[in-house]
């Protein structure tokens, strides 16, 4: 089993504040980053999929950083509004299978 | 609307019946996912079956029992089931074949199974 951690688990923010949080992953035998958005009673959806190392992408408000070599992608969100709350989960791709982090649950307060 | 439909939405039964998990994708994918959502837990991944063949198999009990007729469609058929095994069971499909590196899971809405 491979070990996939966010940081961190959950966090509280203003409306209009920048955030950012951390999903930490093996640096050996890595196939894909995906990070989805899980709201509450609905389906997770995915954000993006990043493959390479330096990869930076970008949805609107939201980007991510991945560095494979250290192992290590970064979700930004900038000027968080509370549609926005939601948990954030990243999952590493090894091979044939998917190893999930726990999440981490942002909430925006208007 | 994600593309993947699970049924039941809900579901709490004794441990000694026996029940199905239903779901379905029509995105044309090849690839389908059993999760299994404890509490506090990251998402598990209990089967995967690629053009209906089943790849993984993580060491889930026997009392779990996976079957794939056809791509679209995915059952997890229970048996005997444990308090412990109480946990939102949630279903994916991807496309497979080259360049499905670069393809995301598309989720349903899971279905919460309750163990009396």
């Amino acid at each position: 089993i491979l070990n996939v951690e966010q940081s961190p688990q959950s966090l509280h923010v203003q409306e209009g504040d920048s955030t950012n949080f951390t999903c930490s992953f093996p640096s050996s035998n890595f196939y894909a980053l995906h990070w989805y958005r899980w709201e509450t009673a609905k389906s997770p959806e995915a954000l993006f999929v990043m493959t390479l190392n330096g990869d930076e992408k970008k949805k609107g408000r939201i980007s991510a950083t991945l560095n494979t070599k250290e192992g290590y992608s970064y979700l930004y969100i900038k000027g968080s509004q509370p549609e926005d709350s939601a948990t954030y989960l990243c999952a590493f791709l090894s091979g044939n299978q998917f190893y999930f982090g726990t999440g981490t649950s942002l909430t925006v307060i208007p | 609307e994600t593309g993947v439909t699970q049924t039941p939405r809900h579901l709490v039964m004794g441990m000694t019946n026996k029940k199905s998990l239903k779901c379905e994708q029509h995105l044309g994918h090849n690839a389908m996912y059993w999760y299994k959502q404890s509490a506090k837990k990251p998402l598990e991944l209990m089967f995967v079956y690629n053009f209906k063949e089943q790849t993984e198999n993580n060491s889930v009990p026997s009392r779990f029992s996976p079957e794939c007729p056809n791509s679209s469609h995915l059952f997890l058929h229970l048996h005997t089931l444990q308090p412990e095994d109480s946990a939102l069971y949630l279903c994916a499909s991807s496309p497979q074949g080259e360049g499905f590196v670069n393809q995301p899971q598309h989720f349903g809405d899971g279905t919460r199974l309750s163990i009396l």
